[in-house]
């Protein structure tokens, strides 16, 4: 069965640092996803791709972090430098992303990031 | 934004009883729901999803019923087992945009 990439699986580091997780959607997936999690919380939208464009970063704190899907296939994102309070789960999903419909999104199993 | 709620943040059930999670949005242009398992320290996986154009959907030992009149979804998951002890998530999505908005979550606990 097809699945979503991510790593690292678990990410330790200190604050003012430089971190980066990697995700690779399902294989034909046009639509990729980064979401943030918080413990107790559900997931919250940071950046949504379309192939290699970026269709909606408006929650993405662009001041630290930065995302991107150069060829519209696997995709980085990227916190420098990094703050106590970006300690949670970052999650990668991707859906078909056919124009014009509603696909189901799979989740990666995530990178629990913890700053220190 | 949206606003996804679940009625109750914990329930705790018997082994092999029937489990009723609930949960409450606010966007009446909401026409896609899913819901998700999580289980600790894992990815959200992909349960069961229903479309605005139906009010019932089986799957394996799971139902999810919708009233769009009230703006509420629940997910049935009948003998429930102890491999069924996770947070389960309602997610709905108002576009083709296919951004989803998720809930808080239901921490659903079986006792053997």
């Amino acid at each position: 069965e097809a699945e979503v990439a991510q790593s690292p699986r678990y990410k330790i580091t200190e604050k003012s640092q430089a971190v980066a997780f990697w995700c690779d959607p399902i294989s034909g997936h046009a639509t990729l996803y980064w979401y943030r999690q918080i413990l107790g919380q559900g997931p919250e939208l940071l950046v949504q791709f379309q192939d290699e464009s970026v269709v909606d970063d408006s929650q993405l704190p662009k001041d630290r972090f930065s995302a991107e899907r150069l060829k519209g296939v696997d995709s980085t994102l990227k916190i420098q430098p990094a703050e106590l309070g970006d300690s949670a789960m970052y999650l990668c999903a991707s859906s078909g992303g056919r124009v014009g419909y509603q696909e189901t999104q799979y989740f990666g199993p995530g990178t629990r990031l913890l700053v220190l | 934004g949206e606003s996804v709620g679940l009625h109750l943040p914990t329930l705790s059930v018997q082994e092999g009883d029937n489990s009723i999670i609930n949960c409450a949005y606010s966007n009446s242009a909401s026409d896609y729901f899913i819901w998700y398992k999580q289980e600790s320290g894992k990815g959200p996986q992909f349960i069961i999803d229903i479309r605005s154009n139906m009010d019932k959907r089986q799957g394996q030992r799971v139902t999810v019923l919708l009233n769009k009149t009230v703006k509420h979804l629940s997910l049935q998951i009948a003998a429930t087992q102890p491999g069924d002890s996770a947070v389960y998530f309602c997610a709905e999505n108002a576009g083709t945009g296919n951004q989803f908005y998720f809930g808080t979550g239901t921490s659903l606990t079986v006792i053997p």
